[in-house]
Formats: structure tokens, C-alpha cells, sequence
């Protein structure tokens, strides 16, 4: 159990809808990252956050947006999803701006 | 942006040391390397990082030469249970640029 903590665990939701995936870091951690992991992908970095500012940005698309709020928790909005965002969504939490990172369980999001 | 490049996979038999190599040509001054293990619909865990030279820790070691273009993760007497893939990931302190994962190693470890 690495202390983070990742709700829902999975989702199941149609095309065009928009979810909210939920991360808490580890206690004391001030950076969140959220990864995205598809079959044909990999694991791919979406965005980092440190301590509620945005600190680095990946492959993320203009349709998902993050955010950190005060108690350092963070949530992923998907919006407009289409079948192509089926995929594991991972968030990390670290003590650092690039120190090691602790993953989560993730969210499995299947889109239909 | 530094792009890296594992082998796709590597066998290995329990008591065995593995070395999984990372090539990271154009790595930047400020990047540091990063080892994660991932087994299946887990999410990756931290195994070890390092800037330059050698690092070790009760699990590994992280070997950089001096150009710091590649690196290789050492993997002492490994079990069944070291199957899994080995991420190797490059980026800056301090945040500000792409954290990039590379393609992953699957490590298959037999008796």
C-alpha cells in the first residue's frame, strides 16, 4: 500500500459524458502527478501539480483538466469522453517536485 | 525532451542477476534517473534513483556512466516474483518539463 488513494476504483460511463477521478496523496507529499495508461499508449504523464500550483504538463488533452486544492488532494475532470479514453488513470503523490513517486491503485474507466 | 529506450523483454531464471538498460541520448543537464517496477493493474512502484556514477539500495542497483546517455538497473539474485515490467523514467527537478517514461522492460523471471 503506497498511501495514496485513487476513488472510484472503476468506472463504466458513455461517450460524451464527463467524470471526476479523485487522488490524496500520501501525508506530507506536495506533488500529485496523474498518468494515463491505455494498451496502445503505455504510460503516459498527463500533468503535475506542487503544492496547488501546476508545476509540469504532458500529453493532456484540452478536454481533461486538473486541479490541487488546499488539503493537497486532486481531481481529474474528463470531459467529452470518447472510446479512445478507455484507459487506467493513475495519480502519484512525492514528497518534491521530481523526487520518487508514489502511485496509487488507479481508476479503470471504460467508456462505452 | 529526453526520449528513452529499454529492451522490449528479458528472461531470466530465480538466483540470477539482471541488468535492464536504459538509453537516454539526450538527456539534460538537470535530469535525474528513475527505476519503477509495475506489475499487472498495479500501479508502478519507485525502485531507485539517481543523477550520476553508482546508487544502491536493499533492492538494486542504479549503474550511470559518466555521459549519463544510458543507464542500467541491476537486479541481484531475482525471484519468480521480480516478473513484472521495469519503467525507466528521466526528468528535471524541479518540475517544468515532461516527465517521460520509457517503453518498459518485461522482465520474466522462470525456475
Amino acid at each position: 500500500d503506497s498511501g495514496v488513494t485513487q476513488t472510484p476504483k472503476h468506472l463504466i460511463t458513455a461517450t460524451g459524458q464527463r467524470v471526476t477521478l479523485r487522488c490524496s496523496p500520501r501525508s506530507g507529499d506536495l506533488s500529485v502527478y496523474w498518468y494515463q495508461q491505455s494498451l496502445d499508449q503505455g504510460l503516459q504523464f498527463l500533468i503535475q501539480y506542487y503544492n496547488g500550483e501546476e508545476r509540469a504538463k504532458g500529453n493532456i488533452l484540452e478536454r481533461f483538466s486538473a486541479q490541487q486544492f488546499p488539503d493537497l488532494h486532486s481531481e481529474l475532470n474528463l470531459s467529452s469522453l470518447e472510446l479512445g479514453d478507455s484507459a487506467l488513470y493513475f495519480c502519484a503523490s512525492g514528497p518534491g517536485p521530481f523526487a520518487e513517486q508514489y502511485f496509487g491503485p488507479g481508476t479503470r474507466l471504460t467508456v462505452t | 525532451l529526453a526520449k528513452t529506450t529499454q529492451p522490449i523483454s528479458m528472461d531470466s531464471y530465480e538466483g540470477q542477476e539482471v541488468n535492464i538498460t536504459c538509453s537516454h541520448n539526450n538527456i539534460a543537464t538537470n535530469d535525474y534517473i528513475t527505476w519503477y517496477q509495475q506489475f499487472p493493474s498495479q500501479g508502478p512502484r519507485f525502485i531507485i534513483q539517481g543523477y550520476k556514477t553508482k546508487v544502491t539500495n536493499e533492492v538494486a542497483s542504479l549503474f550511470i556512466p559518466a555521459d549519463r546517455k544510458s543507464s542500467t538497473l541491476s537486479l541481484p539474485r531475482v525471484s519468480l516474483s521480480d516478473t513484472a515490467v521495469y519503467y525507466c523514467l528521466v526528468g528535471e527537478p524541479g518540475g517544468g518539463n515532461k516527465l517521460t517514461f520509457g517503453t518498459g522492460t518485461q522482465l520474466k523471471v522462470e525456475l
